[in-house]
């Protein structure tokens, strides 16, 4: 049973135009979302994060949206370089007292094409 | 500061060989995570360290799979027999100061059982 979903594998956007990636999650325990970026080969680096009393962080080309009352996350890249071609994951964590663990999505692809 | 390091990048072994991974975290870093990813899948966790102590290894397949953090800096992760579902990336990553959601990783290491 899948607790974080990000239900779209891949998604192309032209360069300069806007990306949005989709998560949702299942589990209302979950209070800190978190996006990674993944290049081939390499670990996931940590991108931008959200807090469950915030609906919005902002930081540079990058900004996350929360929809607690949808258990829903958005991660929008404005605009869109080449350079963000990569594997994009969702996390969420707050399972467990004091616990920092993470929880994944599958990840969603993204292509931006010059 | 350097990063997460891992080795081997890259093993194969056959079905019932043993085979062991090792993570060297950042440095300073309290606690220490195990992931597995699947092709396809997000990074799925094994074992969580905090210091040299096991804080949760609920994943962790124990009749195949171990771990130890001595000293409380590098940690191994050993499968002993290999199964073919095996085959994955495995992922080490760390975190700081105590409360910190941000996790660091480390390239990973590819297993390819066969």
């Amino acid at each position: 049973d899948q607790q974080v979903k990000q239900n779209s594998p891949s998604l192309s956007v032209q360069e300069g135009r806007i990306s949005i990636l989709n998560c949702d999650y299942t589990n209302s325990m979950f209070d800190y979302f978190l996006w990674y970026k993944k290049y081939p080969a390499e670990g996931p680096t940590f991108l931008i994060s959200i807090s469950s009393i915030k609906d919005k962080n902002e930081d540079g080309r990058f900004t996350v949206f929360l929809n607690k009352s949808a258990k829903h996350l958005s991660l929008h890249i404005v605009p869109s370089q080449p350079g963000d071609s990569a594997v994009y994951f969702c996390a969420a964590s707050g399972l467990g007292a004091g616990s920092y663990q993470l929880t994944f999505g599958k990840g969603t692809k993204l292509s931006v094409i010059p | 500061e350097a990063g997460v390091a891992q080795s081997p990048r890259y093993k194969i072994i056959e079905k019932r060989q043993s085979v062991a991974f090792w993570c060297n975290p950042i440095s300073g870093h309290a606690t220490l995570y195990w992931y597995q990813q699947i092709l396809g899948q997000g990074p799925k966790l094994l074992i969580q360290f905090q210091n040299n102590g096991v804080v949760d290894d609920s994943q962790l397949p124990k009749d195949r799979f171990s771990a130890e953090r001595l000293k409380g800096v590098d940690s191994t992760l050993k499968i002993q027999p290999a199964k073919l579902e095996d085959s994955a990336v495995y992922l080490c990553a760390s975190s700081g100061a105590s409360g910190s959601y941000e996790q660091y990783f480390g390239p990973g290491t590819r297993l390819t059982v066969t």
